[in-house]
């Protein structure tokens, strides 16, 4: 069974760095690329960006390029998505999810559960 | 960066209707759209890919179509699980976006 498992809600202060994780399990993690999605307080979602975790290729959407950093460690099939100095604008839930573009023309088709971070003073 | 339209942005329906749901793309995005349903405090579900492809496990009351700029999805006979908010997402460049959603609600 495909699984995506995400870390825990997480609650910082504004200039604090933060890490948080997404690790897969019941496929081949390095065949499928990872995204990472945001979706703020009753918003809508925004696509940040996704690693090839083969090679730990990244693309970022224009709007996230330089906010936030995208990795992975195929070693342990984790995909991270980090800040180096919270905003309370990041607060949100993030999500990360499988991405099947490149094998079945499928784009998000395995989903984490989503981590909560609030930034807050 | 490719912007999507989605309309309307709420949809007021009953049980048993047919409901439909637009799309709108910037430019041309061929066939690269999918389909997401999300429930409140839940990750979205895939729920048509490559505009008309139904994803596994999907009921067939789902539907896809469209290409170039112009999408929609239609839920044939509206079931009292699918109240939830619908979101597109066009994957044809590497840089990925979302529509703004339509939720769609009791009537």
């Amino acid at each position: 069974e495909v699984q995506l498992v995400q870390s825990g809600a997480e609650v910082k202060k504004p200039g604090e760095s933060l890490r948080i994780s997404c690790k897969g399990s019941g496929y081949s993690f390095t065949s499928y690329w990872i995204g990472w999605v945001r979706q703020m307080p009753g918003k809508g979602l925004e696509w940040m960006g996704k690693i090839d975790p083969s090679d730990s290729y990244t693309k970022y959407s224009p709007s996230f390029e330089g906010h936030v950093t995208i990795s992975a460690d195929k070693s342990i099939s984790t995909a991270y998505l980090q800040w180096s100095s919270l905003k309370a604008s990041d607060t949100a839930i993030y999500y990360c999810a499988r991405d099947n573009t490149d094998i079945a023309a499928r784009p998000n088709d395995y989903w984490g559960q989503g981590t909560l971070v609030t930034v807050s003073s | 960066d490719i912007q999507m339209t989605q309309s309307p942005s709420t949809l007021s329906a009953s049980v048993g209707d047919r409901v439909t749901i637009t799309c709108r793309a910037s430019q041309s995005i061929s066939s690269w759209l999918a389909w997401y349903q999300q429930k409140p405090g839940k990750a979205p579900k895939l729920l048509i890919y490559k505009a008309s492809s139904l994803e596994s496990g999907v009921p067939s009351r789902f539907s896809g179509s469209g290409s170039g700029t112009e999408f929609t999805l239609t839920i044939s006979s509206l079931q009292p699980d699918d109240f939830a908010t619908y979101y597109c997402q066009q994957y044809n460049s590497y840089s990925v976006t979302f529509g703004g959603g339509t939720k769609v609600e009791i009537k």
